[in-house]
């Protein structure tokens, strides 16, 4: 089973500077992938970016990038230039690979709540 | 290009009648899956699909029914609605090319089921 920790139920920042949001996890599958979803007022579910356990590079999408620190089963997401659609619950999900039997869904933390500061 | 769509957006129903929500998606992706939203416990899988005519339980399956005779489908049934499963009810699906499996989900939506 896998468990998804965010520690912060809120943060703020003011627009264009940088805003990190915390995630930590549990597994005990050596084969995993690490997402952040953004939900908006909308209520839409969006990808943000995603991260192979495998891979030792931290992933990067445009303003968004990750810090992945295996070892200590922690995924911070790091807001470059934060914009005013940037404000959202942002949420940390985990999922099992072909290890774990690959077929389970996202296991999500509670999420962190970011407001964009004008 | 519709990607996957839930119906209704929005239901009230009464405590005991029996509710589906519909999910349907163009992609073919081969897996399926619903979540429900609570506040305080973001999102938690209630079942998922592999396959069409291949189901299996979440985190939170009691109370709930799902069945899938085609690929596109992916009907969530509440057969006797309670209080507790107020709550917005997202499916979502992700993709297999070539046997190699996609860990990331899209989302449809969502359904805000309130039981009165």
């Amino acid at each position: 089973a896998q468990t998804v920790t965010q520690s912060q139920p809120e943060m703020s920042v003011q627009e264009a500077e940088t805003v990190t949001l915390s995630c930590t996890y549990d597994t005990s599958e050596s084969d995993y992938y690490l997402f952040w979803y953004k939900q908006p007022p909308s209520r839409q579910m969006i990808l943000v970016i995603r991260q192979e356990a495998y891979k030792q590079q931290n992933a990067t999408e445009n303003r968004f990038s990750v810090n992945f620190q295996k070892a200590a089963k922690s995924f911070s997401l790091k807001i470059s230039d934060s914009q005013l659609g940037d404000a959202a619950m942002y949420f940390c999900a985990s999922a099992p690979g072909i290890s774990g039997g690959g077929a389970d869904g996202l296991t999500f933390g509670k999420g962190t709540h970011l407001i964009i500061q004008p | 290009d519709a990607g996957i769509t839930q119906s209704p957006r929005y239901k009230i129903t009464e405590t005991g009648r029996q509710v589906t929500l519909m999910c349907h998606q163009t992609w073919s992706h081969s897996y399926m899956f619903w979540y429900r939203q609570d506040l305080g416990h973001g999102l938690r899988l209630i079942y998922y699909s592999a396959a069409a005519d291949i189901t299996d339980k979440g985190e939170v399956p009691d109370g709930y029914v799902v069945s899938r005779s085609k690929t596109e489908n992916f009907p969530l049934t509440l057969e006797s609605a309670t209080r507790s499963q107020t709550s917005v009810y997202f499916c979502a699906s992700s993709d297999e090319l070539a046997g190699v499996r996609s860990y990331e989900q899209y989302f449809g939506p969502g359904t805000r089921l309130t039981v009165t």
